[in-house]
């Protein structure tokens, strides 16, 4: 079954700290990656979108991996800001004759000054 | 601001009724997706369509369908509602109809209430 786990659920760092959010996922015949932010009540903004074939992606103090042989991501945020404060999330793409996205639950971030 | 136009902001109906959503994708893009997000199932992808014709499907429940016309604007029809339907409904645009490397941009989303 495709399905997309993330982890944790919720967190709660201080202003100027770094975190890690993780995303595992098993999905197959996997096209892409990609990772969303999204503030409570508004639409989901993308931050980075990988193939299986990158590893690395940058945006701004967001950066995200993958993993496709352990079928793993992770998005790290640097020197979080009270703005971080929102749901990230994960959302795979799934290519068979047609396609779909399959998502994650979401990672819910706050950031305390 | 993404450019993605949706209306009305907020819908409250009974159960059993029909209505419909309209979005008015980002100028120039040709594609529209339409997204469910309920408190207990986080985010689904419903339905994609390119220039009109429907390119993908999600988990659409039979009841809602969707249509995308010639001046690119799409409108999902949700009908017999049910309290379980109660949830925001996102559209999206790209300017591409594939699933590759091309963002989606979300519009601020149609919080529909089913009372």
């Amino acid at each position: 079954k495709n399905q997309v786990e993330q982890s944790p659920q919720s967190l709660i760092i201080l202003e100027g700290k770094n975190c890690t959010l993780q995303c595992n996922y098993t999905v197959s015949p996997f096209s892409n990656l990609r990772w969303y932010k999204q503030d409570t009540g508004r639409g989901p903004v993308s931050l980075t979108i990988m193939t299986f074939s990158e590893n690395t992606k940058s945006n701004g103090r967001y950066t995200a991996t993958l993993d496709a042989d352990t079928k793993q991501s992770s998005l790290h945020i640097t020197a979080s800001q009270l703005s971080d404060s929102a749901s990230y999330i994960c959302v795979v793409s799934v290519v068979s004759g047609t396609y779909k996205y399959i998502f994650g639950t979401g990672t819910r971030l706050k950031v305390l000054a | 601001d993404s450019g993605v136009t949706q209306t009305p902001k907020h819908l409250i109906t009974a159960t059993g009724q029909r209505v419909t959503l309209r979005c008015s994708p980002r100028s120039g893009d040709l594609s529209v997706y339409w997204y469910q997000q309920s408190l207990d199932q986080g985010l689904q992808f419903l339905i994609h369509y390119y220039n009109g014709e429907e390119r993908a499907k999600g988990n659409i429940l039979e009841r809602f369908s969707a249509q995308q016309f010639p001046d690119l604007h799409s409108e999902l029809n949700l009908s017999s509602l049910e309290l379980g339907d109660s949830a925001l409904y996102f559209c999206a645009s790209s300017p591409t109809g594939t699933s590759g490397m091309h963002e989606q941009y979300f519009g601020p989303g149609t919080r529909l209430t089913v009372t």
